[in-house]
């Protein structure tokens, strides 16, 4: 089975502080994901890994960046966390060797900043 | 532009009756089509997809999925809902490279 780990579930920071977010998957994707979910909007993509060291923005990249040195992992950076930041964030990966591969999840990080 | 929608915030079915969750997405290009489900504090667990051929996938937990390309809707079906399937479900659609459209989820309420 495809296991994805956050390295939290529960986060609480403070304004201005740098958060850092960590998503490993055991299964060698090569496409990892960060996406932030709130109620009434569903997953809106923050950014996307195609392969190591490889990104793209998702829709809503301001205020966040990303780092993938090494194909397991995929950490989301918040440079100075903002109230409006509070948020679940859910990390997936997938194996991009078929078009209509699924994504897989991990638990979620459940962010509070104040 | 690509979107997927899902009209109702929240279903609420009685134990054993059938449950629909419905699901539109646009009609540019022909999207790969995913049902997944997420229970309290939990990540999104995937349930079915739709590829190509038959119209009607069958998916984890007893779930279906009927496509319907006239009316551009993937909606999934139970023929007997479970308290248990009490949970938030999204459709997501899939049009290229790696880019995937969520819906903004329905909770379905399963009451005994």
């Amino acid at each position: 089975d495809v296991k994805v780990t956050q390295s939290s579930r529960y986060l609480v920071k403070r304004t201005g502080e740098k958060v850092f977010l960590e998503c490993v998957q055991d299964m060698d994707h090569e496409n990892m994901f960060w996406y932030r979910q709130d109620p009434g909007l569903g997953l809106r993509l923050i950014y996307f890994s195609y392969d190591v060291k490889m990104k793209e923005k998702g829709d809503i990249p301001e205020g966040y960046s990303v780092s993938r040195e090494k194909k397991e992992r995929f950490s989301l950076i918040l440079e100075s966390a903002s109230t409006n930041q509070t948020s679940m964030y859910l990390c997936a990966s997938r194996d991009n060797r078929s078009p209509y591969n699924e994504q897989f999840f991990g638990p979620g990080t459940r962010l509070t900043v104040l | 532009a690509q979107s997927v929608a899902q009209p109702e915030d929240q279903v609420n079915v009685a134990e054993g009756n059938p449950l629909t969750v419905k699901c539109t997405y646009s009609v540019s290009g022909n999207p790969y089509l995913f049902w997944y489900v997420q229970y309290p504090n939990r990540g999104l667990q995937f349930l079915l997809k739709y590829i190509t051929g038959d119209n009607l996938v069958k998916g984890s937990y007893g779930f279906e999925a009927e496509f319907n390309k006239s009316q551009t809707s993937f909606h999934l079906k139970k023929p007997s809902a479970l308290v248990s399937d009490s949970a938030l479900y999204f459709c997501a659609a899939k049009y290229n490279f790696n880019k995937f459209y969520f819906g903004s989820g329905t909770k379905l309420n399963v009451k005994p």
